[in-house]
């Protein structure tokens, strides 16, 4: 099993709609979520990230993190075409006595929003 | 754009060849990671760099691939004897734990 486990999708989906994007991870020592986006390409874009449980919100992203459930979403709301790229989940943490906080990503989710 | 800044942007070497890669981080961020990442996977981490030492690397990164931070600045990752399993994007990531920002990365194709 992956330490992190992300549906690769694709997802195709009428612009304005509400997208909700998911990963599910097993290492419990995971503190920090990050949300990234990458065009075509291009290097990941950091969209969002958190510490811990709870919820985050900037403009039309939500961030959720429930670490109980060992389960992340982020939400994008009043999708745009612009949005259409890959959505990768990465998170990091103390392992092993220390941490240098390395990224343990997803697969990605290929998000396609159609005008 | 992050301000990280990685050259060159695409590479095609032949089998066998050595390639070298550069990454030139915001100046101000101490930390540097090195990632590849294959078609349709996300990026896998190789190795750490904390100034200038390096602190960590992964075991994907064979004896042919080695990693160097002088003085704390520029990186450069370089692959010996390249194989055409290399062929993947390679990137640079600088910036504090949870805020890794990434450059464009280098596209190496190995034919």
């Amino acid at each position: 099993q992956k330490e992190v486990e992300q549906d690769p999708g694709p997802l195709s989906v009428p612009e304005g709609a509400i997208v909700s994007l998911n990963c599910t991870y097993s290492n419990s020592a995971f503190q920090y979520f990050m949300w990234y986006r990458q065009y075509s390409r291009k290097g990941p874009e950091l969209l969002m990230y958190t510490y811990s449980s709870g919820n985050k919100e900037d403009g039309r992203f939500t961030a959720q993190v429930d670490k109980s459930s060992k389960y992340i979403s982020l939400f994008i709301r009043d999708s745009q075409p612009s949005d259409s790229a890959t959505y990768l989940c990465a998170m990091s943490g103390w392992r092993n006595g220390g941490s240098n906080y390395k990224l343990t990503f997803g697969k990605g989710t290929l998000l396609t929003v159609n005008p | 754009d992050t301000g990280v800044s990685q050259n060159p942007r695409h590479k095609i070497t032949k089998r066998g060849q050595n390639v070298t890669f550069r990454c030139d981080p915001i100046s101000e961020h101490n930390r540097l990671y090195w990632y590849r990442q294959t078609l349709g996977q996300g990026p896998e981490f190789l190795t750490y760099f904390q100034n200038e030492a390096q602190l960590e690397k992964s075991r994907l990164l064979s004896d042919r691939f080695s990693a160097e931070r002088p003085k704390g600045s520029f990186s450069t990752l370089e692959i010996q004897r390249t194989e055409q399993g290399d062929s993947a994007m390679y990137l640079c990531a600088t910036g504090l734990p949870y805020e890794q920002y990434f450059g464009p990365g280098t596209r190496l194709t190995v034919t």
